[in-house]
Parts: structure tokens; C-alpha cells; sequence
């Protein structure tokens, strides 16, 4: 299995700043992700984190808000810039290494 | 229409009763099925994958039916341990990585 970590783990931000997840896999995966859950809500996909190119967007999302980083195979940055409230959720990474998708805990936000 | 739709839920059951939960998924195209588990504030969790042939592992049974495009999980001897919100999750296949996941329903095993 996995064992995939995020920092922070949580945080509570005023609106208009921008805050960078980071997520680190114990293993050297291909695909990493990056996932939305809303209050009450299941989980949304944001976006695909490609290493070595640019990340690839669900609709909805786009790249000047939900920048990505994905500098190498164990590791991948989300941003959530110029926060509103509507932004509040639990973000999480994930992984998927032989077969199987593997989750972080997530990083609970609260945008103020 | 929901890519993804399962039983509102939530289900209270005694310790030891029989439950089965239902998810409906609306593209045909759809080619692997999971049902994950969530425990309360933490991250999902694979608990099975879903065959046309139907798989089994323990006290959970998973069913496929591709042409009703109907999928279901069976969990017997319910545990406290049990009590959870249970994902019912789709994936296109095809080259494609995307998972997409129904609302969750939750059970709550009691005593």
C-alpha cells in the first residue's frame, strides 16, 4: 500500500489569501491527484497531477485558481488562490500505485 | 442526473442484522467499480472491487450488473466496527484515471 501525507492538516484563512498543500507519497507513483470534498458532500476530482508537465483540469476547475505542482514522483503541491468562503472543504491527495487509489487524510480548510 | 447515485441513507441496524446498500451509475461506458469506506474525518478507503461475477470477502458481498448498470454491497453479521459512510465509486476506464463517486450512505451499527 501507500502511505500518503499532507500538510497542513488543517487551517483557517482569510479571504482573498492563497494557501499550498503539499502531499507526499511514501512510494513512487505515476498518477497523483488532487480531490475536493464539500461539507455534507462526496468527493470531486480537481484535477490530475502530471509529473513534468502541467496538471490536467476537471471542468470546473482551472488552473489560475487551483495551481499544481508535481516536481517529481513521490511529491505535489495544490494552491487554492485569492480564497473565498465558498473554497471551505477538505482537499486531499491521492495516489494510485498498483491498481489500487490510495488517499491522504486530508487538509480541512476554512476560509474566513 | 447524478453520474453516480446511492441510497440516501442512513442506516441504523442492530449488531448482527444484514444490510445492503444500492448505487446506480449512469454512463454504460463505465468499467471498473469500487466500494470505498469512510470512516468519520478520515480519508476513503478501498474496501472492495466490483466484478461482473460477483466477489466476496468475508462478510461483504459486492454485485455488478452491467446491464442495469446497478451495483450493490452486502454486509452480513454487521459489526459496530462497521459503522461508516460507504462509497459506491466508478471509473471510465479506457486509458482514463478519473474516479467518480457517489454521495456515500452511512451506516451506523448499534448495540
Amino acid at each position: 500500500s501507500a502511505v500518503i501525507s499532507q500538510k497542513p492538516s488543517r487551517d483557517i484563512c482569510q479571504r482573498g489569501t492563497s494557501l499550498t498543500i503539499q502531499c507526499q507519497v511514501d512510494s513512487q507513483v505515476t498518477m497523483m491527484f488532487w480531490y475536493r470534498q464539500q461539507p455534507g458532500q462526496s468527493l470531486t476530482l480537481i484535477a490530475t497531477a502530471n509529473q513534468g508537465s502541467e496538471a490536467t483540469y476537471e471542468s470546473g476547475f482551472v488552473i489560475d485558481k487551483f495551481p499544481i505542482s508535481r516536481p517529481n514522483l513521490t511529491f505535489s503541491t495544490l494552491t487554492v488562490s485569492n480564497m473565498s468562503p465558498e473554497d471551505s472543504s477538505i482537499y486531499l491527495c491521492s495516489a494510485k500505485l498498483r491498481g489500487e487509489q490510495f488517499f491522504g487524510p486530508g487538509t480541512r480548510l476554512t476560509v474566513l | 442526473r447524478k453520474e453516480v447515485e446511492q441510497d440516501p441513507g442512513p442506516f441504523n441496524v442492530p449488531e448482527g442484522a444484514t444490510v445492503a446498500f444500492n448505487c446506480t451509475y449512469s454512463n454504460s461506458a463505465s468499467q471498473s467499480f469500487f466500494w470505498y469506506r469512510q470512516d468519520c474525518r478520515k480519508e476513503p478507503k478501498l474496501l472492495m472491487s466490483v466484478y461482473s461475477s460477483g466477489n466476496e470477502d468475508g462478510r461483504f458481498t459486492a454485485q455488478l450488473n452491467r446491464a442495469s448498470q446497478y451495483i450493490s454491497l452486502l454486509i452480513r453479521d454487521s459489526k459496530l466496527s462497521d459503522s461508516a459512510t460507504y462509497l459506491c465509486v466508478v471509473n471510465l476506464g479506457g486509458g482514463g484515471n478519473k474516479l467518480t463517486f457517489g454521495t456515500g450512505t452511512q451506516l451506523k451499527v448499534e448495540l
